[in-house]
């Protein structure tokens, strides 16, 4: 375990449907955030979140929502996707937001 | 602005030195990172270097940062099947709210027994 915990670790979903990723770290973190990685793409920046207030958006559609409910939990609410937006969603935490990142496993995400 | 380069693939025999490189652009970067993804998997921080240093050494892996040319490389000594992965050169972007990391695109590592 690297203290970042992603669930599910594989998801399938239609068009039409509404599902969460969640993402939990233990390490006492101030700063979380969300990357796309796609295949032969380099990874994309989605939100970043420092001390619960969404501080970044970068040009995400709105099909994506992010909550942070607190210092530990990430939340990547999907509705409406569509299938280039299947990829790894990976979820990444640091104290402070110029440190070191630590990284969940990642959510396999297929939207069919 | 903001760019980090790799190379995309790097192929070597079991036993022998593999070294990737990386380019950065942002020469305010305190700290430049080096992560390891496997397959299925997140990223791994694998070493890190503080920007006042040119050098840094961790059992099999050495760092040397050149911040004249924004150059840093990553050098794994007697490479193994298991350090197949792949490698992202990171730095961090510092501004006024903040900072982020930088990833590069990443280094294929294929190591053949």
């Amino acid at each position: 375990e690297t203290g970042v915990t992603q669930t599910p670790r594989h998801l399938v979903m239609g068009m039409t449907n509404k599902k969460s990723l969640k993402c939990e770290q233990h390490l006492g973190h101030n700063a979380m955030y969300w990357y796309k990685q796609s295949a032969k793409k380099p990874l994309e920046l989605m939100f970043v979140y420092s001390l619960e207030e969404r501080v970044e958006n970068n040009s995400v559609p709105s099909r994506f929502s992010p909550e942070c409910p607190n210092s530990s939990h990430l939340f990547l609410h999907l509705h409406t996707l569509q299938p280039e937006d299947s990829a790894l969603y990976l979820c990444a935490s640091s104290q402070e937001r110029v440190a070191g990142y630590t990284f969940g496993s990642g959510t396999r995400l297929t939207v069919v | 602005g903001e760019d980090v380069e790799q190379s995309l693939f790097l192929s070597v025999r079991e036993g022998d030195s593999s070294v990737i490189n990386c380019t950065y652009t942002d020469s305010s970067s305190t700290y430049l990172y080096w992560y390891k993804q496997e397959p299925g998997a997140g990223l791994q921080l694998l070493t890190y270097i503080f920007s006042n240093m040119d050098m840094k050494q961790d059992q099999r892996l050495t760092v040397l940062l050149n911040k004249k040319d924004k150059h840093l490389s990553l050098r794994i000594a007697d490479t193994q099947t298991g350090d197949s992965a792949i490698y992202f050169c990171a730095e961090n972007l510092i501004y006024n709210q903040g900072g982020k990391l930088i990833f590069g695109q990443g280094t294929e590592l294929s190591v053949k027994p």
